[in-house]
Order: structure tokens, then sequence, then C-alpha cells
């Protein structure tokens, strides 16, 4: 069983839809808990960490379920230019936060 | 200021070759971390280096190795190339060895023919 898993998509979305993406992981010491934005052929650049009491960056949302062991990103009023791969990101209990463990990522296309 | 470097930008190798992958951190950071990303697939952790000693090391072969330098740059080495070394090789730098924000470089494209 791979330590973190999401639905690879795509997720094909007009704009202005609602999306949610979900991830799931095995560690449950697992600590810190991120999604990164990755575009094509570009390096990840972090979207917001998530916290257990949950989170909101203007129109991302993300969730933490640590009894479930899953994870949530919620994107409100798509763009065309939330167009990307979403990676669920979790580090290990007294694991460096250098020493990241990726999703395969999800697939976003915003339509117009 | 500048970001995180990797040179070069791509690289085209065959099987059984050596490769070296260059990284800069940002100025001031003194961690750099290697993760290795296939096609399809989310980057995996190989290496991570805080002032000079190696503090975490993924599930790699021995043929994957690396150092950092008393300037924090850093070097990925891979002996004996194979064809499923292809990736991009991604290094992330960071200021502190605590609980802080990764920067990522634009890679290196590596493909093993």
């Amino acid at each position: 069983r791979k330590e973190v898993e999401q639905d690879p998509g795509p997720f094909n979305v007009p704009e202005g839809a609602t999306v949610a993406f979900n991830c799931t992981y095995s560690n449950s010491a697992s600590q810190s808990f991120f999604w990164y934005r990755q575009d094509c052929r570009k390096e990840p650049k972090l979207l917001m960490s998530v916290y257990s009491s949950g989170n909101e960056d203007g129109r991302f949302t993300a969730q933490l379920n640590r009894a479930s062991q899953y994870i949530s990103l919620l994107i409100r009023d798509s763009k065309l230019s939330d167009s990307a791969t979403y990676l669920c990101v979790v580090t290990p209990l007294g694991g460096s936060a250098r020493q990241l463990t990726f999703g395969s990522g999800t697939q976003l296309t915003v339509l117009p | 200021d500048a970001g995180v470097t990797q040179s070069p930008t791509h690289l085209i190798k065959t099987r059984g070759q050596h490769v070296t992958l260059r990284c800069s951190p940002i100025s001031g950071h003194k961690s750099v971390s290697w993760y290795q990303q296939v096609l399809g697939q989310g980057p995996q952790f190989i290496f991570q280096y805080y002032e000079k000693e190696e503090r975490g090391r993924g599930n790699f072969p021995d043929r994957f190795s690396a150092r950092q330098f008393p300037n924090y740059s850093s070097e990925l080495n891979v002996n004996a190339l194979l064809l499923g070394d292809s990736a991009l090789y991604l290094c992330a730098s960071s200021s502190f060895d605590g609980n802080e924000k990764l920067f990522f470089g634009s890679g290196t494209q590596l493909s093993v023919l």
C-alpha cells in the first residue's frame, strides 16, 4: 500500500465549478500535511498547509481528519489558472520537514 | 534574490554511465534535499543534507550518492545508470532544519537511453 494515495483523475470541470480532491495516508504517526501544486514540467509549489482545525485561503479550503487519516482540498469558483496537478504531501512524526512524502497527484483541468 | 538553481536543465545519458547534478540553494539556506520524480508520479525523497551532513536518506540504491559543500551547494551523483533512472530530479532548499517551507528548483530532466 502506498503511503499517500490520491485519485489520479483527471478532473475536467467548467470554470466556476467547485471541485474536491481527497487523499489518504497510511502512517498514523504522520505529523505535517500540505497541498502542493505542480504545473506541467515545472517544480512543485506549496499551495497550503493543512491543519486539524481546517484552514481556508481564498477559494481554497483544506481539511484534515486524523482519525480517518484523510486530507481534502476544496476549490471553489474554479479558474482556468487552477489547471494543474495537485499533490498531497505528509511528513513523518519526528522527521524533518524536508523529507516529504508525496502522493502521485490529482490532475485538474478547468475548461472555459 | 535568486531562487534555487539547478544545472543542467536537461541531460541525456546512456545505460551504465554516471551523472552529476548540481544545485545551489537560496542564499542563506543551509539545508538541501533531493527528490526524484518519475513521469506520472509524485516526487520521491532521495537525500537531505544540512550543514554539510546527511540528515536523511530515502529508499534508493547505493548507486545514488550526494554531498554538500561549504557554500551549501550540493551535488547528486548517480552511477551505473539504468533506464529507470530517467526522471526529473528536483532540489529543494530551506533555511533551518525545522518545520518550515521548502523551495524547489525547476529541476534537471535526465533521460537514460
